[in-house]
């Protein structure tokens, strides 16, 4: 596609559910980072995938998220027993080659809300 | 680690008005600096860009300019307009750092009233 695609667009669960989000890079992008964003937070890493290369998971905030990527494009965000504090907005972003300075196309993101 | 710090908000201008949006960095090595926008309703996308010390990043009458010496990249445009506003996100990127990707400001969200 043209853009980074992104779904569901909104996401409202219960907590303790498990939760997928989903994410298609634009077409060629090696590189592919999810980032979320809390209100008042910023946007806080969470993980990045380039090429074949182990993803950096340096930024996940439990081991209740993972992420996976297939065959170098599409990338699955999952969280597990979701908690109340999960609530936020899930970015997905990619780039031609991950490198320094490269610029990065943002998705519109994936609302979660977690009652 | 390497991080970025940026004016809180929000600011309130009127059309036609002056704007600087500071943003101070902490980086091992040579980062790269941007700044991205996120305007209502929209996804970030990147506003300007600057690769290495002196370079001055520009796009739809912004600016900033990689001061190494200040670690800092502060955001400018002469005269806003309504249509400025919107959330601005400072940014680095430091591949030769310990992350491959970019550490981000807690944003600043700038509102132009006419």
């Amino acid at each position: 596609g043209a853009g980074v695609s992104q779904s569901p667009s909104n996401k409202v669960t219960e907590k303790g559910k498990d939760v997928e989000l989903r994410c298609d890079p634009i077409s060629g992008h090696t590189a592919l980072y999810w980032y979320r964003q809390s209100l008042g937070q910023g946007l806080e890493f969470l993980i990045y995938f380039q090429g074949n290369s182990a993803p950096d998971k340096s930024g996940l905030p439990s081991d209740r998220f993972s992420a996976e990527r297939t065959g170098g494009s599409v990338s699955t965000l999952t969280i597990q027993r979701t908690q109340q504090e999960d609530s936020a907005v899930y970015l997905c972003a990619s780039s031609l080659g991950g490198g320094d300075g490269e610029k990065l196309f943002f998705g519109s993101g994936t609302q979660l809300s977690v009652l | 680690g390497d991080s970025v710090t940026q004016m809180e908000g929000p600011v309130t201008l009127s059309e036609e008005a002056f704007l600087t949006i500071n943003c101070t960095y902490t980086a091992t090595g040579y980062p790269s600096l941007f700044w991205y926008v996120q305007y209502p309703g929209e996804g970030l996308q990147l506003l300007l860009k600057a690769t290495k010390a002196d370079d001055k990043g520009s796009n739809k009458g912004f600016e900033a300019t990689y001061r190494k010496e200040t670690t800092s990249f502060h955001l400018e445009k002469g005269s806003v307009q309504v249509s400025d506003s919107a959330v601005y996100f400072c940014a680095l990127s430091n591949y030769g750092g310990s992350q491959g990707n970019l550490i981000f400001g807690k944003g600043t969200k700038l509102s132009v009233k006419p």
